[in-house]
């Protein structure tokens, strides 16, 4: 059983909807991240929170809206999304180590995200 | 450019038939190379680190190697629940790529 937890596992929505993706870890990580994975690709980097502020942003559309209430949860605001954007989105989070970020990360199961 | 290629992209064995998947990168200051494993529809499912020419790592049938260049994911005997895409990682100073992965079927 995986210790990142993402809701929902499925989510369908229009174009013009709001919606959010949820992810918390209780494993005393600091690192949490949002990466962004089409089918038979490998996952691609979103987002990187360390100690809660946003330290990476790799230059995402500002539809995506990232959010880092406190040390366990991460959150994924959703606006006005196109079709491309149907994806597996997948939370992940890690330690941080004294030079920085490391590769070990720890995944959640994702959430299915299709775009009408 | 940092560049990770995974090959075979698929690779098809009968039970207990051993093999070896490939990860060959090119990385200015290798921080550490990653395998993991995932399940269709499922997140990654971190296996092994390997930091420095010449570590090995062992898990179950999986032995992961490096070398300065490449990596080898050793599968011994495998069964058909070890059928899974494997992705290896690299980091770099700034950032963690990905390979494309090897798409692995064990069938009995």
């Amino acid at each position: 059983d995986t210790e990142v937890t993402q809701t929902p596992k499925h989510l369908v929505m229009g174009m013009t909807n709001k919606k959010s993706l949820k992810c918390e870890q209780h494993m005393g990580h600091r690192a949490m991240y949002w990466y962004k994975q089409k089918a038979k690709k490998p996952p691609e980097l979103m987002f990187v929170y360390s100690y809660e502020k946003l330290s990476i942003n790799e230059s995402v559309p500002s539809r995506f809206s990232p959010e880092c209430p406190n040390s366990s949860l991460l959150n994924l605001h959703l606006h006005a999304l196109q079709p491309e954007d149907s994806a597996l989105y997948l939370c992940a989070s890690s330690h941080l180590l004294g030079q920085g970020l490391t590769g070990e990360l720890f995944f959640g199961e994702g959430s299915r995200l299709t775009v009408l | 450019e940092d560049q990770v290629t995974q090959s075979p992209e698929a690779l098809r064995l009968q039970e207990g038939e051993s093999s070896s998947l490939n990860c060959s990168y090119t990385v200015s200051g290798l921080r550490g190379l990653f395998w993991y494993r995932q399940d269709p529809g499922k997140g990654p499912e971190f296996l092994f680190t390997l930091y420095s020419a010449g570590e090995e790592k062992e898990k179950e049938r999986l032995k992961a190697t490096l070398t300065k260049k490449e990596s080898f994911l050793h599968i011994t005997a495998p069964k058909p629940e070890d059928s899974a895409t494997y992705l290896c990682a690299v980091q770099a100073p700034d950032k963690l790529i990905f390979g494309t992965g090897t798409r692995l079927q064990v069938f009995p």
